[in-house]
This record gives structure tokens, C-alpha cells and sequence, in this order.
């Protein structure tokens, strides 16, 4: 069962443009909505992460849109760069127990020139 | 600093062989954490150790898969009796300490293929 669902698949903005990532999740007990940024060949970095008393956060170019009423989160990315051309995870955790995140399917980011 | 480290980057193996795969989490990092993640799919959740012992093995898939972590530090991934399945990136990761809010780090993985 896929208790964290992210759309969409794959992405492709132009330079400049805003790339945008949603999320929902089904378990109401989900309280803590990191995201992650994985280059290929590397591991997954953490990049924002969101606590639901909140409904946004951001942090530079990077945004975190929180909807509890509606279990879903959105990544925006303002002024996408290709640097930021990755593949972009959201995840959820569970308060007591010892944050063990349950990861999207992920969103491929192309940035184009 | 280190980040979290990964041996051997990749490793290719026979059906039925006995695997084991290293992680050297950032050094006073109390929590650890194994995942593995298939290709085209986010990380899943394997287990995770509080200091030396497994404090949630619930992601382990079935008894072949096993984990120790003897002193605390370094962790090792063992997987006996290999399968195709079994072919994945198995990643580590590790936090100051584990809670939530805690941020994990990971390594860049160990890519197993079972032929």
C-alpha cells in the first residue's frame, strides 16, 4: 500500500520557470514531510521539510506548501536552474517512530536551457 | 566533514550467494538506518538502529535479509541466499539522533545486482 503519493512522474521547466511537485498521503498520523533531492549516482540529500502547525515554509528558491485538511504537500521551485535538474522525493514520518520516512515514487526534474 | 560512507559501491553477485554490505555512518551519529530503493522508486524502509541494537527491523522483507551494528558505529547489511529480487541500491543513512524532525543523511548506496 502506497501511503505517500507524488505526481508527477517526470518533469520538464525551462530556465527561469517554476517547477512544481505534489504529494498527498493517506495516514493522518504522518507529522513530519521532508524533501528530498537525489543526484544520479549519489544518495538522497534532504532539501526542506515542513511540520504540519505550518502551511508554507521556504527557504531561498525552494517552498514547502502544506494542505492538511486535504493530506497533500507541493514543492515549488522558483526561477528553476539546470542545476536543479534531479529526481525530487517528498516523505512523510511518523511522530515515536524514530523518523523512518516513507518515500514518493520520486519526480524527475529536467531543467532546460 | 565525512559524510556517510558505503561499501562497496557496487557489488554483482550469483543467485544463492551470501552478501554482506558496509556502512560507515558520520561519526557521532547515534541512529542508523538501512533503505533500499529499487530502480524507478523511492527509498524503502529496511531497519534502523538507536545506538548498537535494532530498534525496528518491521521493512526487513523476509529472514534472509539481517543487520547488526556491534558497537554502535559501523553497520553491516547481510543478505543470505541472494535472489534476482534482491537486486536494488541499498542505501544507509544516519541522524544525530532519531526523532522526528531529525535530519537523516545518506550515503550514495550500494548497488547490488544478483544474476
Amino acid at each position: 500500500q502506497q501511503q505517500v503519493k507524488q505526481s508527477p512522474q517526470s518533469l520538464i521547466v525551462q530556465k527561469g520557470g517554476i517547477s512544481i511537485i505534489n504529494c498527498a498521503y493517506e495516514n493522518t498520523a504522518f507529522d513530519y514531510f521532508p524533501w528530498y533531492q537525489q543526484f544520479p549516482g549519489k544518495g538522497p540529500a534532504l532539501l526542506i521539510a515542513i511540520r504540519p502547525d505550518v502551511s508554507e515554509k521556504k527557504e531561498g528558491r525552494f517552498t514547502i506548501s502544506f494542505n492538511k485538511s486535504a493530506k497533500q504537500f507541493s514543492l515549488h521551485i522558483m526561477d528553476s536552474q539546470p542545476g536543479d535538474s534531479a529526481t525530487y522525493f517528498c516523505a512523510a514520518s511518523i511522530a515515536g517512530t524514530a523518523s523512518k520516512l516513507t518515500f514518493g515514487t520520486g519526480t524527475r526534474l529536467q531543467v532546460t536551457l | 566533514g565525512a559524510g556517510v560512507s558505503q561499501t562497496p559501491s557496487n557489488k554483482v553477485t550469483e543467485k544463492g550467494k551470501y552478501v554482506e554490505l558496509r556502512c560507515d555512518p558520520i561519526s557521532g551519529h547515534t541512529a542508523l538506518y538501512w533503505y533500499r530503493q529499487s530502480l524507478g522508486q523511492g527509498p524503502e524502509f529496511l531497519i534502523y538502529f538507536q545506538g548498537t541494537g535494532a530498534a525496528d527491523d518491521s521493512g526487513l522483507p523476509n529472514d534472509r535479509f539481517f543487520a547488526v551494528r556491534p558497537e554502535g558505529s559501523v553497520s553491516t547489511l547481510k543478505i543470505q541466499r541472494t535472489e534476482r529480487g534482491d537486486s536494488a541500491v541499498y542505501l544507509c543513512a544516519s541522524s544525530l539522533r532519531a526523532g522526528v524532525g531529525e535530519t537523516q543523511y545518506f550515503g550514495p548506496g550500494t548497488r547490488l545486482l544478483v544474476l
